[in-house]
């Protein structure tokens, strides 16, 4: 049984173009992440969100915006997409609060924009 | 200066050695985890630390915070444990380290 699931695996794309990433987990937890992986391997946090707070990474450009349906989906919106937002995008969720329990990741979304 | 370093960056060993990967911070934390990151770039959560020391395995994890330094250890290496081990420590959000890319040879 998958915990935590992304879609799509990989995602090539033309800039200016609009996407979107999915995110499920299946663990009953109450907070979900996104994070960027650059070119060269540095993790960076975008979000944290459980149903009641959103925290927003200051640095993340406002085109990127998460989507949570319900409790256990946490979606990413890009728009306006540019070369420099090629990336691997991980979804992760926590039992609780941002950070202070264990976080299991889901397997990355390559994305690439030409 | 990142304010999570990570060393060595990059750690050639034969297998059986026990290995040691460093982490320094230099911020007030709430808590430190220890990540793996495999060859085909699955993300795995090994620890979370607030105090002390855990084990798992042959994996144990310390923390000193008045030091503001983390370690992990690994005994017995095998080449099984080669993958990127990543420290991330918690001040609000999640701010991480670099990475130390660990190749164990057999």
């Amino acid at each position: 049984d998958t915990a935590v699931s992304q879609t799509p695996k990989y995602l090539v794309t033309q800039m200016g173009n609009d996407k979107s990433i999915k995110c499920e987990q299946n663990l009953g937890h109450d907070t979900m992440y996104w994070y960027k992986q650059d070119s060269k391997k540095f993790l960076k946090i975008m979000f944290s969100y459980n149903n009641k707070e959103l925290i927003i990474n200051e640095t993340v450009p406002n085109r990127f915006s998460p989507k949570s349906p319900d409790k256990a989906h946490l979606n990413l919106h890009i728009n306006s997409l540019e070369l420099g937002d090629s990336a691997v995008y991980f979804c992760a969720s926590s039992q609780a609060g941002t950070g202070i329990s264990v976080q299991f990741f889901g397997p990355g979304t390559r994305l690439t924009v030409l | 200066k990142n304010e999570v370093e990570q060393s060595p960056q990059n750690l050639t060993a034969q297998e059986g050695e026990f290995i040691t990967i460093n982490c320094s911070y230099s911020v007030g934390i709430s808590a430190l985890h220890w990540l793996q990151q495999h060859p085909g770039g699955g993300i795995v959560s090994l620890f979370m630390l607030s105090s002390g020391k855990k084990k798992h395995g042959r994996l144990i994890a310390t923390i000193n915070i008045q030091e503001k330094h983390s370690s992990l250890h690994i005994t017995a290496s095998h080449p099984r444990d080669s993958a990127v081990y990543i420290c991330a420590v918690v001040r609000g959000q999640l701010t991480f380290g670099s990475g130390t890319q660990l190749t164990v040879l057999p």
